[in-house]
């Protein structure tokens, strides 16, 4: 019973490079949460998403951030030409269809870091 | 908008000692939730709290949901060393969409053997 998969585990790029970071939610989840976490801070959410639609991107940068879930595959968080303040962990959740006031369940996220 | 305080930022018990973290909300909650990180690791949820006033226990941790359902706690009676993590408090604003939680910052607690 596989949870949360997050890949790749840490990513590396430099200032104008793109990152792609991937998430597989648990088995049944259809639910996929976006956060970010600088170092000693909380977890900020960034986008949610159901399969083939973005539900609420209110805490995803307008500029050079996108997130997709497609019908088949993982999600995906995108940064394009990412400078150095993107640096930090992006986590992602997921949580079961239809169930209101669920537990998020967390991957092992990315650590992001921009040389 | 919405915002969860927590308090304190870092707290540092001998093994042994009790353990207790405060979260309050700047909106009524329709529920909150408790999550542990460990360093390095992801969150791992805890426990929900629903009603207000609500009490509930896992072994050596109470948690509380306050009468306001604006704040609640966290205690760790006889902590251990394998207690060691970020302990964060979410919450779900009342009458908001019901998938969006907001951390806060959390307490990293340290434990001396």
């Amino acid at each position: 019973n596989a949870g949360v998969m997050q890949n790749p585990r840490h990513l590396v790029r430099r200032r104008g490079q793109e990152a792609r970071l991937r998430c597989s939610p648990m088995k049944g989840h259809s639910h996929v949460y976006w956060y970010r976490q600088l170092p000693e801070e909380g977890l900020k959410f960034m986008v949610y998403l159901q399969k083939e639609n973005i539900i609420d991107e209110s805490g995803m940068p307008k500029e050079r951030f996108s997130a997709e879930f497609p019908k088949e595959g993982p999600s995906i968080l995108r940064i394009q030409q990412v400078v150095r303040g993107d640096s930090a962990a992006y986590f992602c959740a997921s949580s079961p269809a239809g169930e209101i006031n669920q537990p998020q369940h967390f991957g092992d996220g990315t650590r992001l870091s921009i040389l | 908008g919405q915002q969860v305080m927590q308090i304190p930022q870092y707290q540092h018990v001998q093994e042994g000692e009790d353990f207790t973290t405060y979260c309050n909300s700047s909106t009524t909650l329709s529920n909150i939730q408790w999550y542990k990180q460990r360093p390095g690791g992801h969150p791992v949820f805890l426990i929900q709290l629903v009603k207000s006033g609500e009490v509930k226990k896992q072994k050596r941790l109470t948690f509380q949901f306050g009468e306001a359902k604006k704040n609640s706690s966290l205690h760790i009676t006889a902590t251990q060393t394998t207690d060691v993590g970020t302990y964060f408090c979410a919450g779900r604003a009342r009458g908001g969409s019901n998938y969006k939680l907001t951390f806060g910052k959390g307490t990293l607690l340290t434990v001396n053997p």
